[in-house]
């Protein structure tokens, strides 16, 4: 397994604002994305974060409203920009390890008012 | 589309009991079946998964069934307790080293002493 810290663990933010979420995982990972869970949903994917080049982003989710860093393999940033009400969920960094198992930081708390 | 579906959305037991979780998906391609247990205020985590040429898995009081033909796979909780009061979350994964879940929509289990 891994361990996923993710900073910080809960914010609440003015609409029109961004909020950078950091992710950092104690050992060395290919493979890195990022989910949203809406409240009192289930878990949907953002994108995958690639070391190295532009993160790959699901249909409906784009690099303008969600951008993502990955400068290492150790860490990931998802920046919320421009943030409206509607973006008030859980988002969470999950990190893959030995080709099939997929792990979970503790998740950020989004409220936007 | 969703491509898993899971039921019941909640479930009630008693202690003792063994609440069952079902799900059932769509997509042939899926070839790895992990559940996660998520508690309030925390990340998902990995509980138990199955793969597609085995009918069942036991780990502890999890057990996982799986049904191929019909695509759909079931986790039953042995001699359930309080403490297994959460949310559970089956999922589904295409490929060798994706990593990438697609979740069912979760069942909140409540275990009443």
């Amino acid at each position: 397994s891994a361990v996923i810290s993710q900073k910080p663990s809960r914010d609440i933010c003015q609409r029109g604002t961004s909020l950078t979420i950091q992710c950092q995982v104690d050992s060395q990972v290919t493979m890195m994305f990022w989910y949203r869970q809406q409240p009192g949903q289930s878990l949907t994917l953002i994108a995958t974060a690639n070391q190295g080049s532009e993160a790959t982003y699901e249909s409906g989710f784009v690099i303008d409203k969600f951008p993502i860093s990955r400068p290492n393999l150790t860490f990931s940033t998802l920046t919320v920009s421009n943030m409206s009400p509607e973006d008030s969920s859980i988002y969470l960094c999950s990190v893959g390890i030995g080709g099939t198992e997929a792990f979970f930081g503790q998740g950020t708390r989004l409220t936007v008012v | 589309q969703q491509q898993v579906k899971q039921s019941p959305q909640s479930l009630i037991v008693q202690k003792g009991g063994i609440p069952i979780i079902n799900c059932a998906y769509e997509n042939t391609a899926f070839d790895y079946f992990p559940w996660y247990q998520q508690f309030p205020g925390k990340g998902p985590a990995l509980l138990i998964a199955i793969r597609p040429d085995v009918s069942e898995k036991k780990e502890g009081r999890f057990t996982i069934s799986f049904n191929k033909s019909a695509k759909q796979f079931s986790l039953h909780i042995m001699d359930s307790q309080p403490g297994d009061s959460a949310t559970y979350f089956c999922a589904a994964v295409s490929g060798a080293g994706s990593y990438q879940l697609t979740f069912g929509k979760g069942t909140k289990l409540s275990v009443i002493p």
